[in-house]
């Protein structure tokens, strides 16, 4: 099974600063398609997951253009430009290349 | 708009079975994949099981293989959740999740299973 490996587990951040997390998978995720199926989802507290990124750098519909993703092959990174209080809550990354789809352990964001 | 509603949470005691459900509107359901994820309190996420458009292929992750059965109705656009023999290990939020290749682009907002004695 793949293993996806989030970094760092906790993310204090100052509003209006950048945030940056990682994301290691143990399998390269390009499939047979060519395509990466690396996704990253939000969590809010007390809320469902939603889609944010969508293989490694496509924001879903209605995601602020201050997130961003990149990376390639196994080593990915999902960045928020200028922090704001709404982005507070667990950040996972999902890998959809292999089954069972799986996700990374989660990062908490929260304001210093 | 894409909709998803989970309902059939609960109380189960160790050993107990529960069925789980999943409304869709808003978009062809048929047409599309679908999944059970869930999340332990206070942990992360975990993929259950998937069912392709047409119910002819499931998969399962091996700790639910044998106890929870992934199934649809098209004519009712709804997805279930089938679980026995349950474990305190199983208790859970699970979320119904609509697929697209190689990513969930829409959630449920979930139900509650506790299975305690």
């Amino acid at each position: 099974d793949v293993v996806m490996t989030q970094s760092p587990l906790s993310l204090p951040v100052t509003l209006g600063q950048p945030a940056s997390i990682s994301c290691r998978s143990s399998h390269s995720l390009v499939y047979s398609d060519g395509n990466t199926y690396l996704n990253w989802f939000q969590q809010r507290p007390g809320q469902s997951p939603r889609r944010l990124i969508y293989k490694v750098s496509n924001r879903a519909s209605g995601v602020p253009d201050r997130f961003s993703g990149s990376g390639s092959g196994t080593d990915f990174t999902l960045k928020i430009s200028r922090v704001e209080a709404e982005d507070v809550g667990v950040y996972y990354c999902m890998q959809g290349a292999h089954w069972p789809l799986s996700f990374g352990g989660g990062t908490q964001v929260e304001i210093k | 708009e894409v909709q998803l509603v989970e309902s059939g949470g609960g109380l189960v005691q160790p050993g107990g079975s529960l069925r789980l459900s999943c409304a869709a509107s808003g978009f062809t359901f048929s047409s599309y994949w679908m999944s059970w994820v869930r999340q332990a309190p206070g942990k992360g996420l975990e993929w259950v099981a998937n069912i392709k458009q047409d119910g002819s292929a499931t998969y399962y992750v091996d700790s639910v293989k044998g106890r929870f059965t992934i199934s649809r109705d098209n004519a009712k656009n709804s997805l279930y959740l089938q679980m026995n023999s349950l474990r305190a290990e199983d208790t859970a939020v699970y979320y119904c999740a609509r697929l697209i290749t190689g990513d969930a682009d829409y959630w449920g907002q979930g139900t509650l299973v506790t299975v305690s004695s």
